[in-house]
Order: C-alpha cells, then structure tokens, then sequence
C-alpha cells in the first residue's frame, strides 16, 4: 500500500462545476498537507498548505483535512479553463519528507 | 519567492552515456531538493544537497549513478550516470519555501533515454 493514493484521473467538468480532488494517507505523523499544482511542462507550485487538521480557504479554493479519516480534500469553486491542470497532493511529517500524490489530472472545459 | 531556472530544459541521450542538469536559485539556500517525477508516477526524492557537505541519498539511490554537486548556495547539478530507458523522466529541483516544509520548484528537465 502506497503512503498517499490519490485517483489519477482525468476528471473532466464544465466550466463553473465545484470541482472535488482527494488523498488518502497511511501514516499518522503527517502534520503537513499540500496541494500544489502543475501546468503541462511546468514544475509544481504551492496552491494550499495546511498544518494539522481543519479547513483553509483561499479564494475559490479551500483545503480540507481530516486527520481522523486520513483524508485530505482540495475543492475548487467556480471552476475555470485555467484550473486545467495536474494537481498533486503532499504531505509531510516534517523535514521536508514530503511525499506526493500521484496527482489528478483536471480538464476544465469552456 | 524562489525564482528557479534548469538546464537543460529537455534533452535525448543514448543509453550508457550521462547527462548533468543544472538548477540554479536567485538566491542563497542552504538546502536543495533533487525529484524525479516518472509518467504516471508521484514525485519522488533522490537527494538533498546542502552547501559543504555531501549529499544525502533517498533509498533507491545511490550517488554512482546520480552525483551531485552543490559548490555554492545557489548552484547545484545532478548527474544521471550511466543512462537506460529506465531513466527517461522528469527531472526537478526545489528549495524549502519559508519556514514551512512547502517548496518552490524549477520549471524541470525532461529527459528521454534511447
């Protein structure tokens, strides 16, 4: 069993669709949750970060952990053609140990 | 923020041959991060590079077939040894952003091995 599974895709939506990406995880001492995102031929960047459990809400997107589950969940509101992406999930139980998810490949389409 | 350049940006070499990627900061950190992001496959770590010491190794890896050089702090290269199809990915470098264990990422070499 992998550390981190997250579903490869592609998840394919309309435009303005509430878009719902998702990890499970094994290891109980993540403290840390990523998401990052990764553009076609372009290395990640950091979308949402969150330490231990709860909500975070940036803009239309808002990072959820649940630590008792092993779930983390990243959605997206609003969706546009511009959230057409890789999004990886990460996490980390500290000393930048990070594993990744395999990512979510996201088509949005106009 | 990090601004992080690699080059090459993508490159075909022949099996039994090296190539040396470079990964270059604006500016100084003290540690690097060396990944390889395989088709279908998550990121995974091969070293971390620290200004004056060596690198250390992820299992898996060994530094014969993936040496590493960090001689400042904003320099480093990986070099894939002794390449087979096998090592045909994508090859990234980041550096820790902020105080947190999150990363900035260079845009990646994407390697095909023949």
């Amino acid at each position: 069993q992998k550390e981190v599974e997250q579903d490869p895709g592609p998840l394919s939506v309309p435009e303005g669709a509430i878009v719902s990406l998702n990890c499970t995880y094994s290891n109980s001492a993540f403290q840390y949750f990523m998401w990052y995102r990764q553009y076609s031929r372009k290395g990640p960047e950091l979308l949402m970060y969150t330490y231990s459990s709860g909500n975070k809400e940036d803009g239309r997107f808002t990072a959820q952990v649940d630590k008792s589950s092993k779930y983390i969940s990243l959605f997206i509101r609003d969706s546009q053609p511009s959230d057409s992406a890789t999004y990886l999930c990460a996490m980390s139980a500290g000393g930048f140990k990070t594993i990744f998810g395999a990512g979510t490949r996201l088509f949005v389409k106009a | 923020s990090a601004v992080i350049s690699q080059k090459p940006s993508r490159d075909i070499c022949q099996r039994g041959t090296s190539l040396t990627i470079q990964c270059q900061v604006d500016s100084q950190v003290t540690m690097m991060f060396w990944y390889r992001q395989q088709p279908g496959q998550s990121l995974t770590l091969i070293a971390t590079a620290n200004q004056g010491s060596e690198a250390t190794y992820e299992s898996g890896f060994v530094i014969d077939k993936f040496p590493i050089s960090r001689p400042n702090l904003t320099f480093s290269t990986l070099t894939v040894s002794n390449m087979s199809p096998e090592d045909s990915s994508i090859y990234l470098c980041s550096v820790p952003q902020g105080g947190t264990d999150t990363q900035y990422f260079g845009p990646g070499t994407r390697l095909t091995v023949l």
